[in-house]
C-alpha cells in the first residue's frame, strides 16, 4: 500500500464548477499538508500549505484537512480553463521536511 | 527573476549509456533537491544538497546514480549504464527558506 494515496482521475469539468480532489494516508505523524499544481511540461508549483486539521482558503482555492480520517482535499470554486493541470497532494510529519510524500496526481480538464 | 532551469529538457538514450542531467537553481537559494517522477505515480525524493552540509543521499535508488553540486550552484545527476526503469522525469527544486521551486523537469527515454 503506497503511504499517500490520490484518486487518479482524470477529472474533466465544465468551466464554473466546483473541481474536488481528494487524497488520503496511512501514516497518522503526517502534520503538513500541501497541495502543488503541475501545468503541462511543468514542475510542480505550490498551491496551499496547512498544518493539521482544518480549513484553509486562498481565493478560490479551498484546502480541507481530517486528520482522524487521514484524508485531505483541495476544492476549486468556479473553475477556470487556466485550471487545466494536474494537481498533486504532499505531506510531512516535520515542518519543513524536504522528504515529503508525493500523491501520485490528479489531471484535471476544465472545458470552456 | 530567473526560476530554475534544467537541461537537456528531453534526452533519448540507449539501454546501458550514462547521461548527466543539470539543474541550475534559483541564485541566492542554499538548498537543492532532485526529485524523480515516473509515469503515474508521486514524486520520489532523489538527493538533497544544503549548503555546505553532507548531502542527503538516501533516495538514491541504486549506486547507478550520482549527484555533486558545486557550492552553491549548479548541481549535475549522473545515471550510469542506465536501464528502461529509468525512464521518467527528473525534477529539480530549489529553495532559500521552507518553499521549493521546482525547474521545468528533464524527461528521460531509456530504449
Amino acid at each position: 500500500q503506497k503511504e499517500v494515496e490520490q484518486d487518479p482521475g482524470p477529472l474533466s469539468v465544465p468551466e464554473g464548477a466546483i473541481v474536488s480532489l481528494n487524497c488520503t494516508y496511512s501514516n497518522s505523524a503526517f502534520q503538513y499538508f500541501m497541495w502543488y499544481r503541475q501545468y503541462s511540461r511543468k514542475g510542480p508549483e505550490l498551491l496551499m500549505y496547512t498544518y493539521s486539521s482544518g480549513n484553509k482558503e486562498d481565493g478560490r482555492f479551498t484546502a480541507q484537512v481530517d486528520k482522524s480520517s487521514k484524508y485531505i482535499s483541495l476544492f476549486i470554486r468556479d473553475s477556470q480553463p487556466s485550471d487545466s493541470a494536474t494537481y498533486l497532494c504532499a505531506m510531512s510529519a516535520v515542518r519543513n521536511d524536504y522528504k515529503l510524500s508525493f500523491g501520485a496526481g490528479t489531471t484535471v480538464t476544465v472545458r470552456a | 527573476g530567473a526560476g530554475v532551469s534544467q537541461s537537456p529538457s528531453n534526452k533519448v538514450t540507449e539501454k546501458g549509456k550514462d547521461v548527466e542531467l543539470r539543474c541550475d537553481p534559483i541564485s541566492g537559494h542554499t538548498a537543492l533537491y532532485w526529485y524523480r517522477q515516473r509515469l503515474g505515480q508521486g514524486l520520489e525524493f532523489l538527493i538533497y544538497f544544503q549548503g555546505n552540509s553532507a548531502p542527503d543521499k538516501s533516495g538514491l535508488p541504486s549506486d547507478r546514480f550520482s549527484a555533486e553540486r558545486t557550492g552553491e550552484s549548479v548541481s549535475t545527476l549522473t545515471i550510469q549504464r542506465t536501464q528502461q526503469e529509468d525512464s521518467a522525469v527528473y525534477l529539480c527544486a530549489s529553495s532559500q527558506r521552507n518553499t521549493q521551486y521546482f525547474g521545468p523537469g528533464t524527461r528521460l527515454t531509456v530504449l
